[in-house]
């Protein structure tokens, strides 16, 4: 069974530190993804990875990083949270060849910042 | 950029078909018509996708129209466990995903 894991299912954070959010797929798929999910905005993309050492901005990748150093795992990187980074942050995966593949989803991390 | 329209909500009888429309009138040639459903505090689940033909899997079926700019979702005997939002999103490359259609199946 395919898998996406992500390392915590609830997180609280003070205003200021640095936080990370680790994923990691066990299907071998060159293609991550990060979004965040707020109510009445939908999922929003953060950043993407085609390959290990790979990334791309999305539609809000202001006040985050990320990075890839292997395949299977892919971490976004709060430098100093905020409060307005309250959020649902889902993980996904899919395979390369862009087109014609589904992606597979994470059960994500709610995080709160206070 | 989404790139889709979708009705915000729609109700269905428990036992009936659901039938949920999508606009996607600037589609592209060498776009993929995706549907996702995602049950509350769940991550988003994979339903179907298709090009240009109609697609059927175990979970639902894909209706094209033939200049491609709209499509249907139609799953056969919606059940209680379907409510869900649902997400039709074209694709090349990554993935976007607009506000869905929250679908309500009842009783």
């Amino acid at each position: 069974d395919v898998k996406v894991t992500q390392s915590s299912r609830y997180l609280v954070k003070r205003t200021g530190e640095k936080v990370f959010l680790e994923c990691v797929q066990d299907m071998d798929h060159e293609n991550m993804f990060w979004y965040r999910q707020d109510p009445g905005l939908g999922l929003r993309l953060i950043y993407f990875s085609y390959d290990v050492k790979m990334k791309e901005k999305g539609d809000i990748p202001e006040g985050y990083s990320v990075s890839r150093e292997k395949k299977e795992r892919f971490s976004l990187i709060l430098e100093s949270a905020s409060t307005n980074q309250t959020s649902m942050y889902l993980c996904a995966s899919s395979l390369g060849g862009w087109e014609n593949t589904e992606a597979f989803f994470g059960q994500g991390t709610r995080l709160t910042v206070v | 950029d989404a790139k889709t329209t979708q009705p915000p909500s729609m109700d269905c009888a428990e036992g009936r078909a659901a039938n949920l429309p999508c606009n996607h009138s600037t589609i592209s040639g060498n776009e993929y018509v995706y549907w996702y459903r995602q049950i509350h505090s769940q991550g988003p689940q994979y339903i179907i996708h298709g090009l240009k033909n109609n697609e059927t899997n175990e979970m639902a079926s894909l209706i094209i129209t033939e200049d491609r700019k709209s499509s249907t979702l139609i799953l056969p005997h919606a059940t209680l466990r379907d409510t869900a939002v649902y997400y039709c999103i074209v694709r090349v490359g990554e993935f976007y995903f607009g506000s869905g259609t929250k679908l309500n199946v009842k009783p």
